[in-house]
């Protein structure tokens, strides 16, 4: 069975422009979270969606937006990109959210540059 | 709200030798899960173990095992005979129903050989 795929693993971006990161989950995972790692802040949640719809959310702001489509793969978009975004991005999915089945599986993650 | 704590910011331990990673939590949850995480330099986050928080029974993968403490809520991961191919941050992590995972700030294990 295939693992978490994310792409791109490595993206460099200007200040200002946006970027969009994918994420296919493992096959039959409805769940998907996305997860921000820097050294500073170490991992802080961005957002979770099960069956295309967001079902909890971190405390980020409005630049961070995400989407789940029908085959449960994942988008996350980052407009007006910052310096401070630049991070590890985590993708990781579930079969459900909480519960039996919740132990999360992560891909190897977008490495995000913002110059 | 749900907070995980991990004391140790750094570890280090002899190859075959046994090391104990600590973490505790905060929450008032009753049903939860907890899950030690392993990233290596790889940066993948593999998951090492997990346990029940209705269960009693300590949680046990091959070399790794935990000592749960519920009513102290402490979780703590034992790495028995370690190897190089340890060495890594370890995350703690909880979860209950419904909730996103909540990580420690993570332990970074050193393995001499």
């Amino acid at each position: 069975k295939a693992g978490v795929t994310q792409t791109p693993r490595y993206l460099i971006k200007t200040r200002g422009q946006q970027v969009t990161l994918s994420c296919s989950p493992i096959s039959g995972h409805r769940s998907v979270s996305w997860y921000q790692q820097t050294p500073g802040q170490g991992l802080q949640f961005l957002f979770e969606y099960f069956s295309e719809t967001q079902r909890n959310k971190g405390n980020f702001p409005g630049r961070f937006s995400g989407r789940q489509f029908s085959n449960s793969r994942s988008e996350m978009n980052v407009s007006t990109l910052e310096l401070g975004d630049s991070a590890l991005y985590l993708c990781a999915s579930s079969l459900v959210v909480g519960g039996q089945g919740a132990e999360a599986f992560f891909g190897q993650g977008t490495r995000l540059t913002v110059v | 709200a749900q907070t995980v704590t991990q004391s140790q910011p750094e570890m280090s331990v002899q190859e075959a030798e046994t090391v104990t990673l600590s973490c505790t939590y905060d929450t008032s949850e009753s049903d939860y899960y907890l899950f030690w995480y392993k990233q290596p330099p790889s940066r993948q986050m593999i998951l090492v173990i997990r346990q029940e928080a209705y269960k009693q029974q300590n949680a046990t993968e091959n070399r790794f095992s935990v000592n749960f403490q519920k009513a102290a809520k402490s979780f703590s991961l034992k790495i028995s005979d370690s190897q190089l191919g340890d060495a890594a941050m370890y995350f703690c992590a909880y979860r209950s129903a419904g909730k996103a995972l909540v990580f420690g700030k993570g332990t970074k294990l050193t393995v001499n050989p």
